[in-house]
C-alpha cells in the first residue's frame, strides 16, 4: 500500500527556514518510474506546485520559488526533505507530499501526482 | 504564466451529471489531470491524462477536452462525491511548470 506522510512544524516565524518530511512507504525512491513532489494550498488559493525529485536526483523547482527552495532526499529512510528559506505569513498553507508520475510523448515529458499525503498546515506568524 | 480556469461551483441532484469544465490557452494540447480534494483528506487523483482513470476510481468518472475546455464528467452523482475538484497540466514554459485550476467545488443537492 502506497502512502505517504508529511511532518514538520506548524508554526514557524516570519524569516526562519521550514523543514518539511515526507515519509513514503509502498515505493521505493530509487524507482525510476516515480518521484515525490511537493505541493501547497494556501488559504482561499489554488494548489500550487513546489518542486519534485526524482530517483536520479534529478531535481525542478517552481521558477518563482527556486532561490528559496532546497529539496533532498534519503533513500534508506525513504525520506524526502523539503527545505524553505526567509518565510512571509504569505506562505502560511497546507503543504503536501505527492508521488510523482510522468510521460514523455512527442519530446515533451509530462508530470501528475497519482498519490498524495494528508498534507500539514503551516502557518508563519511571529 | 499558464492560467486554468475553473467554475467556482457546479450543484447536481444525487442520480444526475456533473460536468465539470476546466479551461485554458492551448489545453487541447495539453494533457490534463483532475483531482478529488475532501477537507482534512490526501487529495485523490480521479482522471490522469486526459482521459485514463486510476485503478480504485469509480467508472462514473469519466475525462474529455473538446476546443480549449477539460471537462470532467460525474455520472449518477452519489452525496460522497461531494468536494472540490482541481484540474491539473504541465506546462514547461512557464515559472510554475506545475498548474493547477482554482477548484471547483461540487455540491451534491
Amino acid at each position: 500500500q502506497v502512502t505517504l506522510k508529511e511532518s514538520g512544524p506548524a508554526l514557524v516565524k516570519p524569516t526562519e527556514t521550514l523543514t518539511l518530511t515526507c515519509s513514503v512507504s509502498g515505493f521505493a525512491l530509487s524507482d525510476v518510474r516515480m518521484g515525490v513532489g511537493w505541493i501547497r494550498q494556501s488559504p482561499g488559493k489554488a494548489l500550487a506546485w513546489l518542486a519534485h525529485i526524482f530517483s536520479n536526483d534529478e531535481k525542478s523547482y517552481n521558477t518563482s520559488l527556486k532561490n528559496r527552495l532546497t529539496l533532498s532526499r534519503d533513500t534508506s529512510k525513504r525520506q524526502v526533505v523539503l527545505t524553505m528559506t526567509d518565510l512571509d505569513p504569505v506562505d502560511t498553507a497546507t503543504y503536501y507530499c505527492a508521488r510523482v508520475r510522468f510521460r514523455a510523448t512527442d519530446g515533451t515529458i509530462v508530470y501528475w501526482f497519482d498519490r498524495w499525503g494528508q498534507g500539514t498546515l503551516v502557518t508563519v506568524s511571529s | 504564466s499558464y492560467v486554468l480556469t475553473q467554475p467556482p461551483s457546479v450543484s447536481v441532484a444525487p442520480g444526475k451529471t456533473a460536468r465539470i469544465t476546466c479551461g485554458g490557452d492551448n489545453i487541447g494540447q495539453k494533457a490534463v489531470h483532475w483531482y478529488q480534494l475532501k477537507p482534512g483528506q490526501a487529495p485523490v487523483l480521479v482522471i490522469y491524462y486526459n482521459s485514463d482513470r486510476p485503478s480504485g476510481i469509480p467508472e462514473r468518472f469519466s475525462g474529455s477536452k473538446s476546443g480549449n475546455t477539460a471537462t470532467l464528467t460525474i455520472s449518477r452523482v452519489e452525496a460522497g462525491d461531494e468536494a472540490d475538484y482541481c484540474c491539473q497540466v504541465w506546462d514547461g514554459s512557464s515559472d510554475h511548470r506545475g498548474v493547477f485550476g482554482g477548484g471547483t467545488k461540487l455540491t451534491v443537492l
